[in-house]
């Protein structure tokens, strides 16, 4: 079986440049997070959906950041302009709820802005 | 104070030793809890749950003190392969989960 999806692997960008993470959450599963992990502030929770509908964003920085789910099967992270800053680890990560043990990541989006 | 805290390491046990992690949570309304693990450069994945009565998957026991706001893991006869990163997972009550930065551990010969 599949598991989260996401593209790109890393990504290195100069600062200003546009920056889209993509994500494929497992089939069936209602629930998609998005997290970014730091060495300083540990895994935190950028935004979560549930059946495409964001529910929480608050964890969203600031206006740079961005996050849409247009339909089951498909989600996107921007951000613009990028600094460097945000270069982190960002997971994409899918469940059929929101108990906790359920809980599946992709393999992270590295990012780097220079 | 953070939601979710833990000793962030590392710890360096050598192979055979049992070594424990606490994770304090400050919301008392959470309900259920976790613990992850997470390999160098690789995505966390669920290690057990935490029960409230305690519960025990081969050499891994995971304990839950609500009175004192805390969960434990517990790892008996350390193996080189336990070498990661642990996180706590607290789902605090209100449709969120929140994880701990993480404790390291690092086993060594």
């Amino acid at each position: 079986d599949a598991g989260v999806i996401q593209s790109p692997r890393h990504e290195v960008t100069e600062m200003g440049q546009e920056v889209t993470l993509r994500c494929k959450p497992i089939s069936g599963h209602d629930y998609l997070f998005w997290y970014r992990q730091t060495m300083m502030r540990g895994l935190e929770l950028l935004i979560y959906f549930n059946n495409n509908v964001p529910i929480d964003d608050s964890g969203m920085p600031e206006d740079r950041f961005s996050a849409k789910m247009p339909n089951a099967s498909f989600s996107t992270l921007k951000i613009q302009p990028s600094e460097p800053r945000d270069s982190a680890v960002y997971f994409c990560a899918s469940s059929p709820d929101i108990s906790g043990n359920t809980i599946y990541f992709g393999e992270g989006s590295w990012l780097t802005v220079v | 104070r953070k939601e979710v805290e833990q000793d962030p390491g590392p710890f360096n046990v050598p192979e055979g030793a049992t070594v424990a992690f606490n994770c304090t949570y400050s919301n008392s309304a959470s309900q259920s809890f976790f613990w992850y693990r997470q390999d160098c450069r690789k995505e966390p994945k669920l290690l057990m749950s935490v029960y409230s009565s305690g519960n025990e998957d081969g050499r891994f026991t995971a304990q839950l003190n609500r009175a004192s706001q805390y969960i434990s893991l517990l790892i008996r006869d350390s193996k080189l392969s336990d070498s990661a990163t642990y996180l706590c997972v607290v789902n605090t009550g209100f449709q969120k989960l929140v994880f701990g930065t993480g404790t390291r551990l690092l086993v060594s010969p």
